[in-house]
């Protein structure tokens, strides 16, 4: 069956636009997570959805950070007035069970460069 | 706070055994993760550990002392597809992973 999959895999922003990243996560599966990677470095904690509910958002940076998974599936990370410091991997990760407490499944991430 | 230590890089040759450490220091815990990371792909699940203890998987090993916040990861036979990052993450008391920054594995031939 397919997996996990983000679009688009790569993003070049110029500082102060506007970008929106799409996860879409293996059917049926009720939590999703969202994380930031930079080069050389493991992934950190954005957000949680549980369906359709954002139950963690301690790890977004900034009010700048939304992230929305309105029907329990697909899900968008909106990044407003992109700085340089958001340049980083953004991975996307779904679970079939509720919370953290088993296998992650990832996708492939979205690359984003913000010049 | 929050703290995840695993050696930045490591060497082994083909066919050879590899340990990867791993220590960490997290308010709370409820598991530890270890995933493999190929070079500009996603991570992929290897092993959980909750209990104290090695469990072993194929070629893959994961051991867990709870009591000295350590862990280890052991990969025997290694491949050269083994050649990628490990990356040690703890499940802390909010259940939130936090992740060390990987440990980059060069496999020699």
């Amino acid at each position: 069956g397919a997996g996990v999959s983000q679009s688009p895999r790569y993003k070049v922003a110029k500082r102060g636009q506007d970008v929106a990243l799409r996860c879409d996560p293996i059917s049926g599966h009720v939590s999703l997570f969202w994380y930031q990677q930079a080069l050389g470095q493991g992934p950190e904690f954005l957000t949680y959805f549980q369906n359709e509910a954002q139950l963690d958002k301690s790890g977004l940076p900034s009010d700048r950070f939304f992230a929305e998974r309105p029907e329990g599936s697909v899900s968008t990370l909106k990044i407003q007035r992109t700085q340089q410091e958001d340049s980083a991997v953004y991975l996307c990760a779904s679970s079939y069970v509720a919370g953290a407490t088993y296998e992650q499944y990832f996708g492939p991430g979205t690359r984003l460069t913000v010049t | 706070g929050q703290n995840i230590d695993q050696p930045t890089e490591m060497t082994a040759t083909e066919g050879a055994i590899v340990q990867i450490n791993c220590t960490y220091q997290t308010s709370g815990f409820n598991g530890l993760f270890w995933y493999q990371q190929h070079a500009a792909e996603a991570p992929t699940f290897l092993s959980y550990n909750v209990l104290d203890g090695l469990e072993e998987k194929g070629r893959f090993s994961s051991f867990l002392s709870r009591s000295k916040g350590y862990s280890y990861l052991l990969l025997k036979e290694l491949q050269m597809k083994d050649s990628a990052s490990y990356l040690c993450a703890s499940l802390d008391s909010n259940y939130q992973l936090i992740w060390g920054a990987g440990t980059k594995l060069i496999i020699k031939p």
